[in-house]
């Protein structure tokens, strides 16, 4: 089973919200991702915990905060965001970080931001 | 720095026909090739990889890739195309070297595949 899920699909948020994004999966996978995806676009890393610690943050804004609380959830924290940041939201998990190692996608949370 | 090249943003096949998507690549050292497949508002699905040894990677549904050192490339094949393979493909590389074992996508190709 390669299953990665995300929760929720869909989002509206407003400038002035706070929200989360969640991913959860069951692998036993130790490395977890975020990845932004404008349409049509490849996916941009930002980022990557490896063994729930923050190995990899892509020059992120502050207003993305990522959390790892055990090695099965990944989540993402929303404030503050602007119109620019609307896009589609992927988590990802392999087994390790590793060049070898193969990253297993969610479905993607659709953010949209008015 | 590695980087990944897919040079036709859209290939369009006849059903039943061969398909090819073109990727080429650039890294320090050993590649590490993927592909992946995006169907419309879905996540990354995983096709294939190329770590080492056999030159022709067999992948998921009727799939292949070959890895061509010389060339640098990894073109996804498939002998028979079906409407339902279209869709979105990206090809992406992992160095050893390059920022932390990153994986760097292509910019994608659109397959259509007709009636």
């Amino acid at each position: 089973d390669t299953e990665v899920t995300q929760t929720p699909k869909h989002l509206v948020m407003g400038m002035t919200n706070k929200k989360s994004l969640k991913c959860e999966q069951h692998m036993g996978h130790r490395a977890m991702y975020w990845y932004k995806q404008k349409a049509k676009k490849p996916p941009e890393l930002m980022f990557v915990y490896s063994y729930e610690k923050l190995s990899i943050n892509e020059s992120v804004p502050s207003r993305f905060s990522p959390e790892c609380p055990n090695s099965s959830l990944l989540n993402l924290h929303l404030h503050a965001l602007q119109p620019e940041d609307s896009a589609l939201y992927l988590c990802a998990s392999s087994q390790v970080t590793g060049t070898r190692e193969t990253q297993y996608f969610g479905p993607g949370t659709r953010l949209l931001v008015l | 720095a590695q980087s990944v090249a897919q040079p036709e943003d859209q290939v369009n096949v006849a059903e039943g026909n061969p398909l090819t998507v073109k990727c080429t690549y650039s890294v320090s050292g050993n590649p590490y090739l993927f592909w992946y497949v995006q169907y419309p508002n879905r996540g990354l699905q995983f096709l294939l990889k190329y770590i080492t040894g056999d030159n022709l990677v067999k992948g998921s549904y009727g799939f292949e890739a070959e890895f061509n050192k010389s060339q640098t490339s990894f073109h996804l094949k498939k002998p028979s195309a079906l409407v339902s393979d279209s869709a979105l493909y990206f090809c992406a590389v992992r160095g050893v070297t390059g920022g932390g074992n990153k994986l760097t996508f292509g910019t994608g190709t659109q397959l259509k595949v007709e009636l």
